[in-house]
């Protein structure tokens, strides 16, 4: 059973910087069927997708994100990684991380989500 | 891309059918049969429930059903459920590799 773990600090000043890890277990993060991914949700509001990564390093990012959005992998340690730039009140969420099927681009394991607020 | 849109809430009786609609355009959902719909119910991280417009996942209820025609999709849940209470999102592929989801639905079992 695929198992995803978010972590990171659960408060942030604006205008620093957010950094997330995913750590995947019970799966290999290198498994060439899946993207990892990252969807947010402010409180009490909807789901945002935020991007993916492919075990390679390849990216596909939120166009409305992407100036401010870096994700990485690090196969060796079956972890994936965000980090967003410059953040606002507005940046305050759920962060979920998931995994994402290729074939059919469909979210079929998540994380619980961790809430990160930013505030000064 | 804005996102998908959805009615806000929508409320049965156990034993009732609803209804979600989840309405795109002709770029993402009218184009594309890759519709997933996740089940998340309060503190919980979403679970999907149909993929592929009307596929289900393995252990989930075939009370769960997809559909789409034109630019809308909508899932139906048969045979309510106090269960079943829960947020509705629906996503879709947008090309370009992007993906979208809907604002939510709260379906209430009266």
């Amino acid at each position: 059973q695929v198992q995803l773990q978010e972590s990171g600090p659960g408060l942030v000043k604006p205008s620093q910087t957010l950094s997330l890890t995913c750590t995947v277990s019970g799966g290999s993060i290198s498994n060439s069927d899946y993207y990892w991914s990252w969807i947010r949700q402010p409180p009490g509001k909807g789901l945002e997708w935020i991007g993916y990564i492919y075990y390679s390093g390849s990216t596909h990012y939120n166009p409305s994100r992407r100036s401010r959005l870096t994700l990485s992998v690090d196969t060796s340690k079956n972890q994936m990684f965000l980090k967003l730039s410059s953040v606002t009140a507005a940046d305050t969420a759920v962060y979920y991380c998931a995994r994402l099927t290729v074939a059919t681009m469909k979210f079929d394991y998540w994380g619980q989500g961790t809430l990160v607020t930013v505030s000064s | 891309q804005s996102a998908l849109t959805q009615p806000a809430s929508v409320s049965g009786s156990p034993g009732q059918s609803i209804t979600i609609s989840c309405t795109g355009t002709s770029s993402n959902i009218g184009r594309y049969n890759i519709v997933s719909w996740y089940q998340q119910h309060p503190g919980k991280a979403p679970k999907l429930v149909i993929y592929d417009v009307s596929e289900r996942p393995s252990g989930i209820s075939n009370r769960f059903s997809g559909s789409k025609s034109g630019n809308t999709a909508s899932l139906t849940i048969s045979g309510l459920q106090t269960e079943d209470e829960a947020d509705y999102y629906c996503c879709s592929y947008a090309g370009n590799s992007d993906l979208i989801f809907g604002g939510g639905t709260k379906l209430t079992v009266l």
